[in-house]
């Protein structure tokens, strides 16, 4: 079973700001079977990115991915007020999808 | 617009059981697979089970194999989760999720959640 951690826990930043975040994979995964969500307190999880790179439907060109093989990037451009969020990387490429533990993007 | 709407979150005592519902719109519910996954208070996104668009294929998380069922019924653009034997740990929101259309992809739709507690 493969599983993600990503760093770090917490990213306190302020907006207009960029944001990096990582994804890492205990063993390679296929670059099409990694993705990123947004989830803000009491609201449904947003998907941003999947297969690595590719912007979900609506999603700001702000948001991009990289990374192969175990090292995964979330990079967040410019941040505005509504990114402080809490993100997740998820791969989908077995019958169990695993989520990472999570990086919160706060208010410096 | 895709919607998703969860039901039937409850305070339930331990060692009982409940069934979560997911009513989905806006979208051609036959066609696509669909996922519970829960957030336990303080903690991060945990995937709990999925189905295959023609319910051939169900999946679980080790931490409810054999204690939970996933179901559909898409007459009724429903999916549904039975959960027996509920424990304290199993606390959290359950959210529902529509996968993307395909065998191994990501959630590109979901609900508000239910809340579901579990304590005597």
């Amino acid at each position: 079973e493969i599983v993600l951690t990503q760093s770090p826990g917490t990213l306190s930043l302020s907006p207009g700001e960029r944001a990096t975040l990582s994804c890492r994979a205990s063993q390679s995964i296929w670059n099409t079977h990694l993705a990123w969500y947004q989830h803000k307190p009491g609201q449904a999880p947003r998907l941003l990115i999947y297969g690595t790179s590719n912007r979900a439907t609506g999603i700001s060109d702000r948001f991009s991915g990289s990374g192969s093989g175990t090292d995964f990037t979330l990079t967040i451009n410019r941040l505005e007020p509504e990114d402080f969020a809490v993100y997740y990387c998820q791969h989908y490429g077995s019958s169990i999808f695993t989520f990472g533990p999570g990086t919160k993007v706060d208010f410096k | 617009e895709v919607q998703l709407v969860e039901s039937g979150g409850n305070l339930v005592q331990p060692g009982k059981s409940l069934r979560l519902s997911c009513e989905g719109s806006g979208f051609n519910f036959k066609y696509y697979p669909m996922h519970w996954v829960r957030q336990a208070p303080g903690k991060g996104l945990e995937w709990v089970s999925g189905i295959s668009w023609n319910s051939g294929s169900t999946v679980y998380a080790d931490s409810v194999k054999g204690r939970f069922t996933i179901s559909r019924d898409n007459a009724k653009n429903s999916v549904y989760l039975q959960m027996n034997s509920l424990r304290p740990e199993d606390t959290a929101f359950y959210y529902c999720a529509k996968g993307d259309s395909g065998d191994y992809v990501p959630f590109d739709n979901w609900g508000q959640g239910t809340l579901v507690t579990v304590s005597s």
